[in-house]
């Protein structure tokens, strides 16, 4: 149980396209999901905290212009980098906080595998 | 916001030894988890553990939350677990991690 599917898991764009990032909950509804970015040999960083049915919350320095998120539905968040530049280039993991309390107090919070984003 | 220090940066290991990886945080947490991350980029979580201890194989954790630290001990390593291990905690919904202990375990 607690399964969170992120795609794609790999993708190679051009400078200046948008790449949409897709986060699902497989068995839980996700009324948080949360966006990090992790650059080589690094940690992860917040970026965004995206509730369902409402605006997501940005971290400072973070673009919202740049980066939008839409949690459209209760197992489903999405990331797009827009205008995607090079230094865009990273690891994107998601996370998601839901599901019921017995389940979250037992496992804590739950991560997809991770998108490699590679700007060209 | 809340501070996640993990101690070594970098630790050695010949396979069979035992390691204890250390996680320091600056205020209370209700929620503490130790994952691994492998080379494709994949947290893998390794325990959710706020408080007490527990145990999985040749893995442990213990955290001491009145004492804001939590420990992480591999036992009789194996080449398989070289990687990255994260400590994240939170105090409200969202989790804050440590710069991670890169582990390499030599055969």
């Amino acid at each position: 149980g607690a399964v969170v599917s992120q795609h794609p898991s790999r993708v190679i764009c051009k400078s200046g396209t948008s790449v949409k990032i897709e986060c699902r909950s497989l068995d839980f509804q996700a009324t948080t999901m949360f966006w990090y970015r992790q650059f080589p040999k690094q940690s992860l960083m917040l970026m965004a905290t995206s509730n369902e049915g409402s605006k997501a919350t940005y971290e400072q320095g973070v673009e919202k212009d740049k980066f939008l998120i839409n949690h459209a539905s209760l197992t489903l968040s999405t990331l797009t980098v827009t205008s995607a530049h090079p230094e865009d280039s990273s690891f994107y993991i998601c996370s998601a906080a839901g599901g019921d309390r017995l389940r979250r107090a037992n496992y804590g919070y739950t991560f997809g595998s991770g998108t490699r984003l590679t700007v060209v | 916001g809340i501070q996640v220090e993990q101690s070594p940066p970098d630790l050695i290991l010949q396979e069979g030894a035992n390691s204890t990886l250390r996680c320091n945080f600056s205020d209370s947490v209700n929620n503490l988890q130790w994952f691994h991350q492998n080379p494709w980029g994949q947290l893998i979580n390794l325990f959710y553990i706020p408080s007490g201890t527990k145990q999985n194989g040749r893995l442990s954790a213990t955290t001491v939350a009145t004492e804001r630290y939590s420990l992480l001990y591999i036992s009789s390593s194996q080449t398989t677990d070289s990687g990255v291990y994260f400590c994240a905690v939170a105090s409200a919904r969202q989790l804050t991690f440590g710069s991670g202990t890169q582990l390499t375990v030599l055969p």
